[in-house]
C-alpha cells in the first residue's frame, strides 16, 4: 500500500465549476498536510497547508482534513484555465525529530474553457 | 533571480560518468533537500540536511552522495551514473522556524539524461 495515494487522473472540469482533488494517507500519526501545484515543466509550489481537522479556505482554494478517515482534499472553486496543472498531495511523517514529507504521485487537472 | 538555484538545468551524460548537481539558496533556510521526480512515481527524497553538519539518507539514496558545503549550498553527486538515474531532480529548502518543515521551496529543477 502506498503511503500517500491520489487519483492520477486526468481530471477534466469545465471552467467555472468546482474541482475536487482527493488524497488518502497511511500514517495515522501524521499531523501536517500540504497541497502543491506543479505546472508542466515547472517546479512544485506550495498552495495550501492544513494541520487541523476541518476546512481551511484561501481565496478560491479550500483544503479539507479528516484525520479519523486519513483523508485530505482540495477544492478549487470557480475553476480557471490557469488552474490546469498537476496537484501533489504531501504528508509529513510522524517520526518526531525526523519528519519527512511523502508525496503522492499527483492528479493532473485540466480546466476546459 | 530565483531564491533556490540549481545548476546545470539540463545535462546529458553517459553511463559510468561522474555527475554533480549543485544547489544554492538565498532564502536563509537551514534545511535543504534533494528529490527526484519520475513519471508515475512522484517526488522521492534522496538526501536531506538540517544543517551544515547534518546529512541524512532519504528513501532512495543508493547510488547518490551529497555534500553540504555551506548553509546555502547543497550538492548531489552521482559517482557512476546509470540509465535508471535519468530523471528530473529538484533541490528544495525549508525553514525550521515555521510550523512544519513540509513547507518546501523548490528550485527550478535539473533534468538529467544518462545514456
Amino acid at each position: 500500500q502506498k503511503e500517500v495515494e491520489q487519483n492520477s487522473g486526468p481530471l477534466s472540469v469545465p471552467e467555472g465549476a468546482i474541482a475536487s482533488l482527493n488524497c488518502t494517507y497511511s500514517d495515522r500519526g501524521s499531523q501536517s498536510f500540504f497541497w502543491y501545484r506543479q505546472y508542466s515543466g515547472k517546479s512544485p509550489e506550495l498552495i495550501m497547508s492544513i494541520y487541523s481537522n476541518g476546512d481551511k479556505e484561501d481565496g478560491r482554494f479550500t483544503a479539507q482534513l479528516n484525520k479519523a478517515s486519513q483523508y485530505v482534499s482540495l477544492l478549487i472553486r470557480d475553476s480557471q484555465p490557469s488552474d490546469s496543472a498537476t496537484y501533489l498531495c504531501a504528508v509529513e511523517g510522524s517520526n518526531f525529530g525526523n519528519e519527512k514529507l511523502t508525496f503522492g504521485t499527483g492528479t493532473r487537472l485540466t480546466i476546459i474553457p | 533571480d530565483a531564491d533556490v538555484t540549481q545548476t546545470p538545468r539540463n545535462r546529458i551524460t553517459k553511463t559510468g560518468k561522474r555527475i554533480m548537481l549543485e544547489c544554492s539558496q538565498t532564502k536563509g533556510h537551514d534545511r535543504m533537500y534533494w528529490y527526484r521526480q519520475d513519471p508515475g512515481l512522484g517526488l522521492r527524497l534522496i538526501y536531506y540536511s538540517f544543517d551544515v553538519k547534518d546529512i541524512n539518507k532519504g528513501e532512495i539514496s543508493d547510488g547518490y552522495s551529497v555534500s553540504r558545503q555551506a548553509q546555502a549550498k547543497f550538492s548531489l553527486s552521482l559517482e557512476s551514473a546509470i540509465p535508471n538515474q535519468t530523471a528530473l531532480y529538484f533541490c528544495a529548502t525549508s525553514d525550521f522556524r515555521v510550523q512544519s518543515t513540509g513547507e518546501l521551496f523548490f528550485g527550478e529543477g535539473s533534468r538529467l539524461t544518462v545514456l
